[in-house]
Formats: C-alpha cells, sequence, structure tokens
C-alpha cells in the first residue's frame, strides 16, 4: 500500500521560498505512468490545486501559481517536491502531495503538512 | 465563489439517501470526467469516485456518481454517522487549465 509523506519547515517567512517535500512508501515514484501531485488547503476552506507531475517530469501547474512553483521528482530518493518562491500570507495553508491517476485524479494522499507564512 | 457549485450544507437521517449536486459548465464538467472526494475531520481528502461513476477499491458501494450535462451528483445511500463530512467534487478545466474543486458540502447526520 502506497503511503505519502510531506516534510519540510512549518514556518516561512514572508518573501522567501517555501519548499517541501514528499516521501513515498510502500511503491516507486519513478518508472511508473503516475501524476505526482500538490494541493493545499487554507483553514476553513476548500481545496486548491498546485501542480501535478508526471513520473517523466512534464508538468502541469496551476496558472495563478506558475510563475512562483517548481515541482520535481527526484526517483533516486523516491520523493518529489514542492518549491514555491516570494510567499505572502496568502500561502498559509496545509499543503497535501498525492498520487494521480491521471494528472487530475487523486487516488494517494499524503496527510498533509502545515505551513504559516509569517515574520 | 468556485467555478464548481455546491451547496454547503446538506443532511439526513440515518438509513436515508441523500445526494449532492455539483453544478459547473461546458469547460469543465461538460467535457471531462467528475471525481469525489470525502474529508473526515482532521484528516485529508480521499478519493471515493472517479471517472464520473467509478468506486475505488475498499470504498463502499453506498457511494455512487452521475454526471449529466454540466451536472454531477454523489448519492450516499444507508446514511450512517461515520459518513459525517465534507464532499468534495472535482474536474478538469479546458479553459482555465486547471484542476477545480468545488467548495465542499458539509454532510450532516441527524
Amino acid at each position: 500500500q502506497l503511503q505519502l509523506r510531506e516534510s519540510g519547515p512549518g514556518l516561512v517567512k514572508p518573501s522567501e521560498t517555501l519548499s517541501l517535500s514528499c516521501t513515498a512508501s510502500g511503491g516507486s515514484i519513478g518508472r511508473n505512468s503516475y501524476y505526482w501531485g500538490w494541493i493545499r488547503q487554507s483553514p476553513g476552506k476548500g481545496l486548491e490545486w498546485i501542480g501535478s507531475l508526471y513520473s517523466s517530469g512534464s508538468a502541469y501547474y496551476n496558472p495563478s501559481l506558475k510563475s512562483r512553483v517548481t515541482m520535481s521528482i527526484d526517483a533516486s530518493e523516491n520523493q518529489f517536491s514542492l518549491s514555491l518562491k516570494s510567499v505572502t500570507a496568502a500561502d498559509t495553508s496545509v499543503y497535501f502531495c498525492a498520487r494521480g491517476m491521471v494528472a487530475s485524479t487523486f487516488d494517494y494522499w499524503g496527510q498533509g503538512s502545515q505551513v504559516t507564512v509569517s515574520s | 465563489q468556485s467555478v464548481l457549485t455546491q451547496p454547503p450544507s446538506a443532511s439526513g437521517t440515518p438509513g436515508r439517501r441523500v445526494t449532492i449536486s455539483c453544478s459547473g459548465s461546458s469547460s469543465n464538467i461538460g467535457s471531462n470526467t467528475v471525481n469525489w472526494y470525502q474529508q473526515l475531520p482532521g484528516t485529508a481528502p480521499n478519493l471515493i469516485i472517479y471517472f464520473n461513476n467509478v468506486r475505488p477499491s475498499g470504498v463502499s458501494d453506498r457511494f455512487s456518481g452521475s454526471k449529466s450535462g454540466t451536472s454531477a451528483s454523489l448519492a450516499i445511500s444507508g446514511l450512517q454517522s461515520g459518513d459525517e463530512a465534507v464532499y468534495y467534487c472535482s474536474a478538469w478545466d479546458d479553459s482555465l487549465n486547471v484542476v477545480l474543486f468545488g467548495g465542499g458540502t458539509e454532510l450532516t447526520v441527524l
């Protein structure tokens, strides 16, 4: 059974870069036909898709975040990562990593990682 | 306000059937498949319906999905207290090039 776990700083200062990793266990990230995605959820609000990355490296990003987002895969570490630059308080959210059956359908999710943007 | 519109709340009594609607447009639900997620308090969303009406392995057959035109519905039969959660619909949007989520429907079992 695939398990995903997010890791990274829980506190990021405004204008700095938010960096999160998602480590997989019970399954391989590389050399398959899945997508690997990031979704966030602000306190008391709904879900916002950040992007989906195919195992080959091609990526789909939310246009509203595209200029600030980079996603990558490290198959040797069986993990994928999210980088969001120039953060503001509006980026304070719980960040989930997930596996995509296709770019838009997520069947396995991490537990979520709370990231607060504050000085 | 979400592009995919869901009622903010729904309720039903144990054993009864409840439906949750999700309204979109031709660029999302009208031309792409719909997924449904269940989010229990304090947990990550869980996929319960994908490709409009397919249940992942392990999901109860009390959950069913349907789509017609630019709207979709999630039906839950034989309501149980454990079904209390927030339910989200989701679909790709061809115009916005984004995965959309509805605003969520909080289900209460009375």
